[in-house]
C-alpha cells in the first residue's frame, strides 16, 4: 500500500531555532515530492522535488530529496513566529495507464514557533 | 496566477440533505481533485478527475459522488449528508499529461452537518 509518513507530528521551538521536518514514502511509480505550508486556509506550495541530491532553497527554507532512501527533509533556519503552520508532504505518482498524476499526502507536521 | 475557487467558505446543512460543493479553476487544468481534511488524519482523497466526464475513486469515496461536465468545474455531491461528513473540503487542480508541476488548492469549504 502506498504511503507517506511525516515526522515529527508536532514540534515546538523558539524563534531563531533551526528545524528539520522529515518525510518518508513508499510509493509505486514515483513522480515527484512536494512540500506545502498550511496556515488557517488552504495549503500553499513550497517546493517540488524530482531529482535526488539537488537542494531547493527559498529564503530560510530548503529541501532535499533522497530517492534511494525514499525520504525528503524540509529545513527552516532562523525560525520566526510566522513559520508556525502545518507542513504537508505529498508524493505524486503516475496513475492508471501511466498518464495521470495523483497525490498522497502525509498527515503533516504541526510547527509552533514561540517568541 | 492560477485560481481555484470554491463556491462557499462555510456551509451548515441538515442530516439527509443533498449537498453540492462546487470548484472552478481558470487555468485549463486537466486534473481536478476533492479532498477532505480532518484533524489527525491529514488530507484524504475522495475523488479525482483527469478529463471531462472522467472520474476515479480516491481513498474514501463512500457517501460522495462527483460531476465534471465542463473542464473548469468539478462538483462534489453528498447525496444524503451525515454528521460524519462534517469536515474541511479542499479542491485542487493540476495540469495533466507528463508535466511535473504542483497542484493548486482552493480556499476550502468548512461543512458542518447537524
Amino acid at each position: 500500500e502506498d504511503k507517506v509518513v511525516q515526522s515529527p507530528l508536532s514540534l515546538v521551538v523558539h524563534e531563531g531555532d533551526t528545524v528539520t521536518l522529515n518525510c518518508s514514502y513508499e510509493v509505486t511509480n514515483f513522480r515527484s515530492l512536494l512540500w506545502y505550508k498550511q496556515e488557517k486556509k488552504a495549503p500553499t506550495f513550497l517546493f517540488m522535488l524530482t531529482s535526488s541530491g539537488i537542494e531547493k532553497k527559498s529564503g530560510r527554507l530548503s529541501s532535499i530529496l533522497d530517492k534511494k532512501e525514499l525520504f525528503s527533509i524540509l529545513n527552516i533556519t532562523a525560525t520566526q513566529t510566522g513559520d508556525s503552520a502545518v507542513y504537508l508532504c505529498a508524493v505524486e505518482y503516475f496513475g492508471y495507464g501511466g498518464s495521470q498524476g495523483n497525490l498522497i499526502f502525509g498527515k503533516g507536521t504541526k510547527l509552533s514557533v514561540k517568541p | 496566477d492560477v485560481k481555484v475557487t470554491q463556491s462557499s467558505r462555510y456551509l451548515v446543512k441538515r442530516t439527509g440533505e443533498k449537498v453540492f460543493l462546487e470548484c472552478v479553476q481558470d487555468m485549463d487544468h486537466e486534473n481536478m481533485f476533492w479532498y477532505r481534511q480532518d484533524p489527525g488524519l491529514g488530507l484524504r482523497l475522495i475523488y479525482f478527475s483527469y478529463d471531462v466526464k472522467m472520474k476515479e475513486k480516491g481513498d474514501i469515496p463512500e457517501g460522495y459522488s462527483v460531476s465534471r461536465e465542463k473542464k473548469e468545474r468539478f462538483s462534489l455531491i453528498l447525496e444524503s449528508a451525515s454528521t460524519n461528513q462534517t469536515s474541511m473540503y479542499l479542491c485542487a487542480s493540476s495540469p495533466g499529461g507528463f508535466v511535473n508541476t504542483e497542484a493548486f488548492f482552493g480556499q476550502g469549504t468548512r461543512l458542518t452537518v447537524v
